[in-house]
């Protein structure tokens, strides 16, 4: 793929219900994997930046995983809050372009229902 | 720190109007980005420089937009003649190193161009 690609685009799940969304990236030239949390009406927050194949990374309820190989990263929410609703954003970066130039995927929305 | 800090919030315009747009980034950071996110396009870099220098600037939309960072504390972007659909949420956000390190998002100038 030469883009990066988010699934799904939107997402709704009850209060407690834990859920996960999927990041494809380029995987040839891979450099480094930034997800981010983005709330309506605010700026995107960054939730990790991965690098190493098999990298797992944790911040509370929230976790990803990367694979670099076959050009995937997961997101996971466990036991998911109205608080969790928001856009996640991944993107990438790669070695060739010897930039910072993130490619961001469109964004997987979460609406967490009470 | 203060953050990123982005100024003015919100601007509103007149269609053949000149716009600057300012940006602060934190301080220490070597690298800052322009972005514009649409509804059509999401979130798109338009500059990008490092140590003040402009590193890579395909995603500026044509000649009506330039950008400047006379020294590593400040950035403008600033579109000469406006039209309304430059309407947008432009953002700033800054790093240490941009290719494995966070970006720090400022909270957006919401552009309109009437």
């Amino acid at each position: 793929i030469l883009n990066v690609e988010q699934s799904p685009q939107s997402l709704h799940v009850q209060e407690g219900d834990s859920t996960n969304f999927t990041c494809s990236f380029p995987s040839s030239n891979f450099y480094a994997l930034h997800w981010y949390r983005w709330e309506t009406a605010k700026s995107p927050e960054a939730l990790f930046v991965m690098t190493l194949n098999g990298d797992e990374k944790k911040k509370g309820r929230i976790s990803a995983t990367l694979n670099t190989k076959e050009g995937y990263s997961y997101l996971y929410i466990k036991g998911s809050q109205p608080e969790d609703s928001a856009t996640y954003l991944c993107a990438s970066t790669t070695s060739s372009s010897n930039t910072g130039k993130l490619i961001f995927g469109q964004g997987t929305t979460l609406q967490v229902k009470p | 720190d203060a953050g990123v800090i982005q100024s003015p919030r919100h601007e509103v315009t007149e269609m053949g109007q000149e716009v600057t747009l300012r940006c602060k980034p934190i301080s220490g950071h070597n690298s800052l980005f322009w972005y514009r996110q649409t509804m059509m396009r999401g979130l798109e870099l338009l500059i990008y420089f490092n140590n003040n220098v402009p590193i890579d600037d395909s995603g500026m939309p044509e000649d009506r937009f330039s950008a400047k960072m006379p020294n590593a504390s400040f950035s403008t972007l600033k579109i000469q003649p406006s039209e309304p659909r430059d309407s947008a949420v432009y953002f700033c956000a800054s790093s240490w190193d941009a290719r494995v390190d966070t970006q720090y998002f400022g909270p957006g100038t919401r552009l309109t161009v009437l």
